[in-house]
């Protein structure tokens, strides 16, 4: 069974800071997806990034972006010029890849962002 | 609709008694999952829908839980006589049969509290 691990349960920065949010995961497959999910405090669940996991490249999207090591099962996430709307739960996910379908995606238990004005 | 929709967005039960929660998914999205997450847990998976296949409820934590997804569209969670480890936040999901492309689209959940 494929396990999602996050470390740190809440941290804190300074408004326009750099932060990294650590994930390890535990798995047997070789082919799978992995995520980053933000929840502010609407609840609403909003993809932040994604990675496939034979693609070496590691993703990025404007101001987010991820380090991928296969081999260390690690995937953490980088929040550059960190601002206030980015205060939310950050969950770290996995998802097996299925030839032509969404498997369930497993979370990680989340860690709490503060971004201090 | 535009994005998945939950009804209704707050429900307060007495104990003992059955509650039925609504997700109605984006159109078209062949797939429709629910997780659960308890005060300040993660996700938890409950169930999931797609296409015609049998659903996966390994994620279900009892037989007072069970789900339904009717015409391939709305599905409904149902929980029977409700106990207070019951309350949570219910969380529903869909996604299109494209492995894992977009990952998932959430609602904005039902946050049920058992009394």
């Amino acid at each position: 069974a494929q396990t999602v691990t996050q470390s740190q349960p809440e941290m804190s920065v300074q408004e326009a800071e750099t932060v990294t949010l650590s994930c390890t995961y535990d798995t047997s497959e070789s082919n799978y997806y992995l995520f980053w999910y933000k929840q502010p405090p609407s609840r609403q669940m909003i993809l932040v990034i994604r990675q496939e996991a034979y693609k070496q490249q590691n993703a990025t999207e404007n101001r987010f972006s991820v380090n991928f090591q296969k081999a260390a099962k690690s995937f953490s996430l980088k929040i550059s010029d960190s601002q206030l709307g980015d205060t939310a739960m950050y969950f770290c996910a996995f998802m097996k890849h299925e030839l032509n379908r969404d498997d369930k995606i497993i979370f990680g238990k989340g860690t709490r962002l503060h971004i201090l004005p | 609709g535009a994005g998945v929709s939950q009804s209704p967005s707050n429900k307060v039960t007495e104990k003992g008694k059955d509650v039925e929660l609504r997700c109605d998914p984006i159109s078209g999205h062949t797939a429709l999952y629910w997780y659960r997450q308890s005060l300040g847990q993660g996700l938890e998976f409950l169930i999931y829908f797609q296409g015609n296949s049998a659903p996966d409820k390994s994620g279900l934590p009892s037989d007072r839980f069970s789900a339904e997804r009717t015409g391939g569209s709305v599905s409904t969670l149902t929980i029977q006589r409700t106990q207070q480890e019951d309350s949570a936040v219910y969380l529903c999901a869909s996604s299109l049969w494209t492995g894992g492309t977009y990952g998932y689209t959430f609602g904005s959940g039902t946050r049920l509290t058992v009394v």
